[in-house]
């Protein structure tokens, strides 16, 4: 089946450094590529939608100046943290569609990155 | 926009018993309800899926079921068993290549 692989599983930043997550769908074209963020015993938010080629959508409340999400292929996307602050320790979590799914396909996830900004 | 949500927040059963969990959404333009299982420190799993246009849909010891006209779905597993201890979670959407709104999941916890 479809799968999504997730760079880095957990990574751990200073104070005002920049970090960046990789999704890449390993078998499939990823039109559109979803990422949310996920605090301690909540729910996934989506932060952001992005098809290839174009730029992202952001959900109201999220900076896109501070989460810069690239989706340059079909098979990767990128979400850089940039001056990541404690309060950005998350864990974010990437979601694929595959551009030939059709409507009775679902939605693939990686396996999350567990971000800490100390 | 579209809300989902989730009751209950946790659920503590015997192994052997039975689980349900309800949702219900807002928009009666989604048609595509899927429901994920969560382990600790991993990204959702899908266990099972439901469309517009079915009422019912069962795997083995998992099923689903719809009431469009109420808006709710409702996920079911029989026979528990500790590995199904987890964080559950539905979620809906639109359709083709629109976004998924998840509820605010449930935690199940299974005793041997």
């Amino acid at each position: 089946g479809a799968v999504v692989s997730q760079h880095p599983s957990w990574v751990i930043c200073k104070s005002g450094t920049s970090v960046k997550i990789e999704c890449r769908s390993l078998d499939f074209q990823a039109t559109t590529m979803f990422w949310y963020r996920q605090f301690p015993k909540q729910s996934l938010m989506l932060m952001a939608t992005s098809n290839e080629g174009s730029k992202a959508t952001y959900e109201q409340g999220v900076e896109k100046d501070k989460f810069l999400i690239n989706h340059a292929s079909l098979t990767l996307s990128t979400l850089t943290v940039t001056s990541a602050h404690p309060e950005d320790s998350s864990f974010y979590i990437c979601s694929a569609r595959n551009q030939g799914q059709g409507p009775a396909q679902g939605y693939t996830f990686g396996s999350g990155t567990r971000l800490t900004v100390v | 926009g579209e809300n989902v949500e989730q009751h209950p927040s946790t659920l503590s059963v015997q192994e052997g018993d039975s689980a349900v969990i309800k949702c219900t959404y807002s928009d009666s333009a989604s048609n595509y309800f899927p429901w994920y299982k969560q382990e600790l420190g991993k990204g959702p799993q899908l266990i099972i899926d439901i469309r517009s246009n079915v009422g019912e849909k069962k795997d083995q010891r998992i099923a689903v079921t719809l009431n469009k006209t109420a808006k709710h779905f409702s996920l079911h597993i029989t026979e528990t068993q500790p590995e199904d201890s987890a964080v559950y979670f539905c979620a809906a959407s639109k359709g083709g290549f629109q976004k998924l709104v998840f509820g605010t999941g449930t935690r199940l916890l299974v005793s041997p």
